[in-house]
């Protein structure tokens, strides 16, 4: 069965450290993964897919196929930086969601 | 954000009464999605529907039903509402290709 696991439900780092948020999923197939954001009172928002291997806001994150993770990383984290973060992983027409990482971004 | 809206934007209702949310979107996107979103366990799939008339259920379907009778409304249903249904809903539907999905704003449902 597949499943996304986020150990962190918070994470407090200061201003200017490094944010690394943690994801491993479970899956028999070929996995596309995705990182969703969700900033204070707004709706959940697109943060990068694996599939386009891109940086978006100065974030990233690698397929590990061998370590079946997914983890987000930021070299500088900012305080706009602060937000939920969600891991989720397309399987068919579906798309399962970690429980969230709520990170915080200490001036 | 793709044109979703959710109405209404926050409920309180009593146990036992049913409950209509609904969904609508304006550019025509086959698949919609509605998810409960709740402290500790994340988003978690209600039912989803891959075109009119076509729903299926996801991981948490007991106690709701949904209907989609045109490509932009998506109805979600709680047939006699639990203070356990306590949560906040949230729509989304799919781009092609799964590429990306786009969310609603969500409602707060409160049963008290």
């Amino acid at each position: 069965a597949q499943r996304v696991t986020q150990p962190e439900k918070l994470l407090s780092v200061f201003k200017g450290a490094p944010v690394e948020l943690k994801c491993n999923y479970s899956y028999s197939g070929s996995p596309e993964l995705f990182w969703y954001v969700q900033y204070s009172r707004q709706r959940l928002q697109l943060l990068l897919r694996h599939i386009s291997r891109e940086s978006i806001k100065g974030f990233t994150a690698d397929l590990n196929k061998g370590e079946t993770s997914f983890h987000l990383k930021k070299p500088f984290a900012q305080e706009e930086d602060s937000a939920m973060y969600y891991c989720a992983l397309r399987a068919g027409n579906q798309f399962y969601f970690g429980t969230g990482t709520s990170l915080t971004v200490i001036p | 954000d793709a044109g979703i809206t959710q109405s209404p934007r926050h409920k309180v209702t009593e146990t036992g009464t049913p409950v209509t949310l609904r969904c609508h979107q304006t550019e025509n996107h086959r698949y919609m999605y509605w998810y409960r979103q709740d402290p500790g366990h994340g988003l978690r799939l209600i039912h989803y529907s891959y075109g009119v008339k076509d729903t299926d259920k996801g991981e948490v379907s007991d106690g709701y039903s949904v209907s989609r009778s045109k490509t932009e409304d998506f109805l979600l249903t709680l047939e006699s509402a639990t203070s356990s249904q306590t949560s906040v809903y949230f729509c989304a539907i799919a781009t092609v290709s799964f590429y990306e999905q786009y969310f609603g704003p969500g409602t707060r449902l409160t049963v008290t």
